[in-house]
């Protein structure tokens, strides 16, 4: 089934937010393969972090990922107005396929 | 640069199937790395339909498999997506992307084709 993430998060410009991602051990807990993306409205998603705690090239610094357990966070620090999008998670199984978190929408305030 | 660009049909009709083929450029599909379909009916969330190596070997998200059929054809740069027995909870925009460990790191994508599932 799929992950658990808040269903909205908000934050005023310059502040930090954290949006967490819920698994099982049989998928966020038992793998270092955890991605975030960003979504904007009528775009295609686009990759912020890979394996748990990786930045693509180009991506900001103002993004980060950890994990602890069963939950996978992602932080936004500098908050911005173009932060202001959809957030996802997605884990690898054991069941050898991948799962999606059902979505946070990130408002800046 | 690597692209992705879906295609196929906007409008099928109930119980008919729905076919889309993601071309690449910008990178040969045979050298390795996982392709992946991935949906998102409108207003909702995304979801994992399946991905093939450029072997053919292919992952299938178990809500789908008996309906789901994943092809690779590495002299056209393509991969396709069949969907039987399509009913209009099968609507959504349709992605396509790379995915480099078949782990759900997606990446790049396409820009997404709309199927909308309707008599």
């Amino acid at each position: 089934s799929a992950l658990t993430q808040p269903a909205s998060v908000s934050g005023s410009p310059g502040q930090s937010i954290t949006i967490s991602c819920t698994g099982t051990s049989s998928d966020v807990g038992g793998y270092n393969s955890v991605s975030w993306y960003q979504q904007h409205p009528g775009k295609a998603p686009k990759l912020i972090i890979y394996d748990v705690s990786n930045r693509p090239s180009g991506v900001s610094n103002r993004f980060s990922g950890s994990k602890s357990g069963n939950t996978a966070s992602l932080t936004i620090s500098g908050l911005q107005a173009e932060d202001e999008a959809d957030y996802y998670c997605t884990s690898y199984t054991s069941s050898d396929t991948v799962v999606f978190g059902g979505g946070t929408k990130l408002t800046v305030l | 640069q690597v692209q992705l660009q879906e295609s196929g049909p906007g409008l099928v009709k109930p119980s008919e199937t729905l076919s889309l083929t993601c071309t690449v450029s910008g990178y040969s599909i045979s050298s390795g790395f996982y392709w992946g379909w991935i949906r998102q009916p409108p207003g909702k969330g995304l979801e994992w339909i399946g991905n093939i190596f450029h072997s053919g070997r292919t992952y299938h998200n178990p809500s789908l498999k008996s309906r789901l059929t994943i092809s690779i054809d590495t002299s056209k740069n393509q991969f396709s997506l069949k969907l039987s027995s399509v009913t209009a909870a099968d609507t959504a925009v349709y992605f396509c992307a790379r995915d480099r460990i078949a782990a759900g790191e997606f990446d790049p994508w396409g820009q997404g084709t709309l199927v909308t599932v309707s008599s």
